[in-house]
Order: structure tokens, then C-alpha cells, then sequence
């Protein structure tokens, strides 16, 4: 059973430059969030994706943008990076008619120079 | 407001020994749920245990207990017989609403890391 997958592991950008993240949700799970965890910090939620539309946003700025595919899978695009945008970034995925966890992925570390 | 509170940025414990670490919460919905992961160095975030606002039991998985104390709006884990591998980050999180077809999104805490010591 095959767990969330996420690429690439590791990316360097500069800034100004745009980046587009990639996650598979576990087996099952037709609901993908994705989080923000900048240096010593908790993840912070970005968005979330179900039956392909975004259905809940965080209060990040609309260079991030996402998209999910019929296939459940889901990317993360942030334009005009900023060297502020250097982070982890989680993607997480959950199954929305069951009351369960979400579970995360190992990560996008994103580095913007 | 922040509706998460982690108070201990580190705890250390020696090897074979329990120990707790600290979550406080707010909020005003009735259906919530508590979680807690372990995030290693190499960044995954790994679920250890849930807690639902309506379980009226504490939340156990192996090792690893939620002293769950709903007027005090307080979900501490505990670790039982710690292991050098459980040194590593520990969030705390909630998810309000927690049901299903409308699930909210996870906010986590700012975490505690936890070193054991052999």
C-alpha cells in the first residue's frame, strides 16, 4: 500500500523564478492538502483540494496556486518566489468521507536564493 | 489567536522512562479532534495518535497515550519506555470541524523536541 509521495525532494530556485511541487495521496484518499513548514516553525495549511476544485485556503497570497488531477494526484505552483517562500512543503491526504487522519508525506524542500 | 500551545521548545529524557509533553488548545466548535506527530530530521510527518472532542476515553496507540482533559482544554501525550529512536520533533494539532464530508484543515502547534538520552 503505497504511502503520499511527493517530488522533488530537494529544489533550488531564485527569486522571481516559478516552482511546481508534485504529490500522489495514499491509496484511497481523494483529499489533498498541502502545508507550508518554514524553519523551526509548525506547518502552516495552504490549501486543500477535493473532487478537483480548492475548497479551503489559508492565508497565503495568490502566487500560490494549485490543481488536482482525476486521479487525485495534486501540484503546488508559487510564482514570484521570494526568498521568504523557502520552506518544507508537506502535502497531506485524507480520505473526506471517513473521519481519519491525514497523512503526510516526506516533503519538498524548497530553498530560494 | 493562536489556538495551539506548545510550551516546552525541548525535553529531554533518559532512555526506558515516560515522559509528557504539553498541549494546550482553543476553540469554540464542539466537534474537534486532537493529533499528534513525530517528525524525524528527514521532515515527514508521522501521525502517532487521535483524539475525537466526543471520545470519552483517552486515545491510546502502543506506546503512546493522549491525556486528553476536555475542561481544561489540554491534550498531553505521553510516551511510555522511551527509545533513542523517539528523539525527534512533536507537534500538536487540531482539526476543526472533525467530521466527516466537511473536514477541516490541520493547525499545528510550534512543537517540542525531544532528546533521549541512553
Amino acid at each position: 500500500d503505497a504511502g503520499v509521495t511527493q517530488s522533488p525532494t530537494h529544489l533550488i530556485k531564485t527569486r522571481g523564478q516559478q516552482v511546481t511541487l508534485r504529490c500522489s495521496p495514499k491509496s484511497g484518499h481523494d483529499t489533498v492538502s498541502w502545508y507550508q513548514q518554514a524553519l523551526g516553525q509548525g506547518p502552516q495549511f495552504i490549501f486543500q483540494y477535493y473532487e478537483e476544485e480548492e475548497r479551503q485556503r489559508g492565508n497565503f497570497p495568490d502566487r500560490f496556486s494549485g490543481h488536482q488531477f482525476p486521479n487525485y494526484s495534486s501540484e503546488l505552483n508559487v510564482n514570484a518566489l521570494l526568498l521568504g517562500d523557502s520552506a518544507l512543503y508537506l502535502c497531506a491526504s485524507s480520505l473526506e468521507r471517513a473521519q481519519e487522519t491525514q497523512y503526510f508525506g516526506p516533503g519538498t524542500r524548497l530553498l530560494v536564493l | 489567536a493562536q489556538k495551539i500551545t506548545q510550551t516546552q521548545p525541548g525535553m529531554f529524557v533518559q532512555e526506558k522512562e515516560a515522559v509528557t509533553l504539553d498541549c494546550t488548545y482553543d476553540t469554540s466548535d464542539q466537534s474537534y479532534g486532537l493529533f499528534w506527530y513525530k517528525q524525524p530530521s528527514s521532515g515527514e510527518m508521522i501521525f502517532l495518535i487521535y483524539q475525537g472532542s466526543y471520545d470519552e476515553q483517552n486515545a491510546t496507540e502502543g506506546r503512546y497515550s493522549l491525556n486528553f482533559q476536555k475542561a481544561r482544554k489540554s491534550a498531553n501525550l505521553v510516551i511510555s519506555a522511551s527509545q533513542l529512536g523517539d528523539s525527534a520533533m512533536y507537534f500538536c494539532a487540531m482539526r476543526e470541524p472533525d467530521y466527516g464530508g466537511s473536514q477541516g484543515n490541520l493547525i499545528f502547534g510550534k512543537g517540542t523536541k525531544l532528546s533521549v538520552k541512553p
